[in-house]
């Protein structure tokens, strides 16, 4: 079974500033799709970024990026210019290609701070 | 499209009452997803279906537990008795194949 790790159950940042949020993985798979969700207070679910396994290249939305290490299972998001409206609980996720059986991690609390 | 509705949004019951939570899926989505979110927990898996059919069941707690998806449109969870520590949000999410999860505003179930 694959499993996600989130090593920081809190952050906080200073509006403007940049933060990385950690995510490792573990799963025998070679083809894979990793994402990242955010939960505003809203608690509404809302796909931050997306990363498929086989794709050299980091994902990019905007503000977000991410840092992906395949062979050391690593996915860490990072959040430029923070924004206030970026406070929420923030999930790595993994999918195997294949069956769309999403997994979460169990997340990261973050706080951006005016 | 309006994206996953889930119904209700909040419900309060009483231990021992069924409970039945509503989704409908985004059309054209072939999978739908049964999710439950404690602060203890996390988001847990409950169960999955592809096409209407379940297809990893293997998340959900007991027997008290149990969802069906009778068409494309249209699934449900439901807990028969419900417990206190039922208490959690439930959420339905839809995909298609290779795709992420899109998410319902989630059911926020107390039982008292």
């Amino acid at each position: 079974a694959q499993t996600v790790t989130q090593s920081q159950p809190e952050m906080s940042v200073q509006e403007a500033e940049t933060v990385t949020l950690s995510c490792t993985y573990d799963t025998s798979e070679n083809n894979y799709y990793l994402f990242w969700y955010k939960q505003p207070p809203s608690r509404q679910m809302i796909l931050v970024i997306r990363q498929e396994a086989y794709k050299q290249q980091n994902a990019t939305e905007n503000r977000f990026s991410v840092n992906f290490q395949k062979a050391a299972k690593s996915f860490s998001l990072k959040i430029s210019d923070s924004q206030l409206g970026d406070t929420a609980m923030y999930f790595c996720a993994f999918m195997k290609e294949g069956n769309n059986d999403m997994r979460f991690g169990a997340g990261t609390r973050l706080t951006v701070k005016p | 499209d309006a994206g996953v509705i889930q119904s209700p949004r909040h419900e309060v019951t009483e231990m021992g009452q069924e409970v039945t939570l509503r989704c409908k899926p985004i059309s054209g989505h072939d999978y739908l997803f049964w999710y439950r979110q404690t602060m203890m927990r996390g988001l847990e898996l409950l169960i999955y279906f592809n096409n209407n059919v379940p297809i990893d069941d293997s998340g959900m707690p007991e027997d008290r537990f149990s969802a069906k998806m009778p068409n494309a449109s249209f699934s449900t969870l439901k807990i028969q008795p419900s417990e206190p520590r039922d208490s959690a949000v439930y959420f339905c999410a839809s995909s298609k194949t290779y795709t992420e999860a899109f998410f319902g505003q989630g059911t926020r179930l107390t039982v008292v």
